[in-house]
């Protein structure tokens, strides 16, 4: 079974502090995602990365940052956390290609007081 | 990435089928259907894809219409464990890689 773990499930942090989220895949997948799942909005995509070292942007990576130094770990950093960062984020990882499936941790649910 | 449409919620007795409808009416030939499921609090699961075939695993069965417009995910004998939001999403996969976007899903309340 693929497995896809994220470091915290729950986490609360002050407004200005720097947070890491960790996430793990077992399956050497070479694509990995973040995501932040918020009510109404659904999913939202912040960064992919498809290699070790090598990173994209998605919809919405204002405050974000990420790390892939080893391939099977993916990092989300929030440089300075704001409040409206407070959200569900969620990691996947696939291996690349028509038809592969995306497969989801478990989601940190980030306070930001 | 073609949009698609789920009813907002279905209930289902325990040990029936489940019967999920989806429409995909502007998807692509090049838009495969997936169906993921995410029980309260935690990280959405994936449970079938498919192109143009009929697929069947071990979670879920999913019909795909002939003109691919419309798909159904089948439950064959819900359990309680089966309450959760589904989410029918087309995904592009014309690059090496695709985002999902998910809508508002079918909130399934499977009952005693």
């Amino acid at each position: 079974d693929v497995k896809v773990t994220q470091s915290s499930r729950y986490l609360v942090k002050r407004t200005g502090e720097k947070v890491f989220l960790e996430c793990v895949q077992d399956m050497d997948h070479e694509n990995m995602f973040w995501y932040r799942q918020d009510p109404g909005l659904g999913l939202r995509l912040i960064y992919f990365s498809y290699d070790v070292k090598m990173k994209e942007k998605g919809d919405i990576p204002e405050g974000y940052s990420v790390s892939r130094e080893k391939k099977e770990r993916f990092s989300l950093i929030l440089e300075s956390a704001s409040t409206n960062q407070t959200s569900m984020y969620l990691c996947a990882s696939e291996t690349g290609g028509a038809g592969e499936t995306q497969y989801f941790g478990p989601g940190t649910r980030l306070l930001v007081l | 990435d073609a949009k698609t449409t789920q009813p907002p919620s279905m209930d289902c007795a325990e040990g029936r089928a489940a019967n999920l409808p989806c429409n995909h009416s502007t998807i692509s030939g090049n838009e495969y259907v997936y169906w993921y499921r995410q029980i309260h609090s935690q990280g959405p699961q994936y449970i079938i894809h498919g192109l143009k075939n009929n697929e069947t695993n071990e979670m879920a069965s999913l019909i795909i219409t002939e003109d691919r417009k419309s798909s159904t995910l089948i439950l064959p004998h819900a359990t309680l464990r089966d309450t959760a939001v589904y989410y029918c999403i087309v995904r592009v996969m014309s690059t090496s890689w695709g985002k999902l976007q998910f809508g508002a899903g079918t909130q399934v309340v499977v009952t005693p």
